[in-house]
């Protein structure tokens, strides 16, 4: 099955600071969303990219579709932005739209 | 409007026993998925209903876990004879599949603790 890889598993950030995620897959996808999930558990959306680029307020994310790749960035971090981030893909040859998560990047952003 | 609802938030049981987890979708969503999050780990898949019938469910561990959907909306989870192992959280995911932009909602989840 499709393999997706999430880097760096764990990251500390000082409160103000910039951030990159890279998350690799290893097969075409029909769909990439980002997550954030709080520390109650929550899975909030952040994107949905399969490919382009998009950006929300302070966070942006690119997706190079031929190269099996996306990336989440993070500008001026908050001590809220703390938490779990998964990118999770849906195989392009699947057609079930089941989602397969990364291990995730631990986030911890210091004040 | 209202999000993916899950319920119970927690629920404890005793090994052997059998529980049901319920999941409300985002109202008008077609598709609906349950996943199982183990401590430190993503989310896997167990299950997708496309209305009311199962059109995948080779995420399912074994022959104890069965899921339905009677109307296309609600669905619930049945765990038997559940086992110390079968602790996690259960979340339930929404979205309107078939259409261009197939994104997926997550509920709160529910923390299942077997004893």
């Amino acid at each position: 099955g499709i393999q997706v890889e999430q880097s760096p598993p764990d990251l500390i950030l000082q409160e103000g600071a910039n951030s990159t995620l890279r998350c690799n897959f290893s097969d075409s996808v029909n769909n990439l969303q980002w997550f954030h999930q709080n520390p109650w558990g929550q899975l909030i959306n952040l994107f949905y990219i399969p490919s382009g680029t998009k950006q929300n307020g302070r966070l942006s994310a690119t997706t190079v579709a031929t190269e099996r790749y996306s990336l989440l960035y993070i500008s001026s971090s908050q001590t809220t932005d703390s938490g779990v981030y998964f990118c999770a893909v849906e195989r392009e040859s699947g057609n079930t739209g089941k989602l397969i998560f990364g291990q995730g990047t631990t986030l911890q952003v210091k004040p | 409007g209202a999000g993916v609802s899950q319920t119970p938030s927690n629920k404890v049981t005793e090994k052997g026993k059998y529980v049901e987890l319920r999941c409300d979708p985002i109202s008008g969503h077609t598709a609906l998925y349950w996943y199982r999050q183990s401590l430190g780990q993503g989310p896997e898949f167990l299950i997708y209903f496309q209305g009311t019938g199962a059109a995948d469910d080779s995420g399912l561990p074994n022959d104890r876990f069965f899921a339905v959907r009677p109307e296309g909306s609600v669905s619930t989870l049945k765990i038997q004879r559940t086992e110390r192992g079968d602790s996690a959280v259960y979340l339930c995911a929404s979205s309107l599949l078939g259409r261009a932009v197939n994104e997926q909602f997550f509920g709160p989840g529910t923390r299942l603790t077997v004893l």
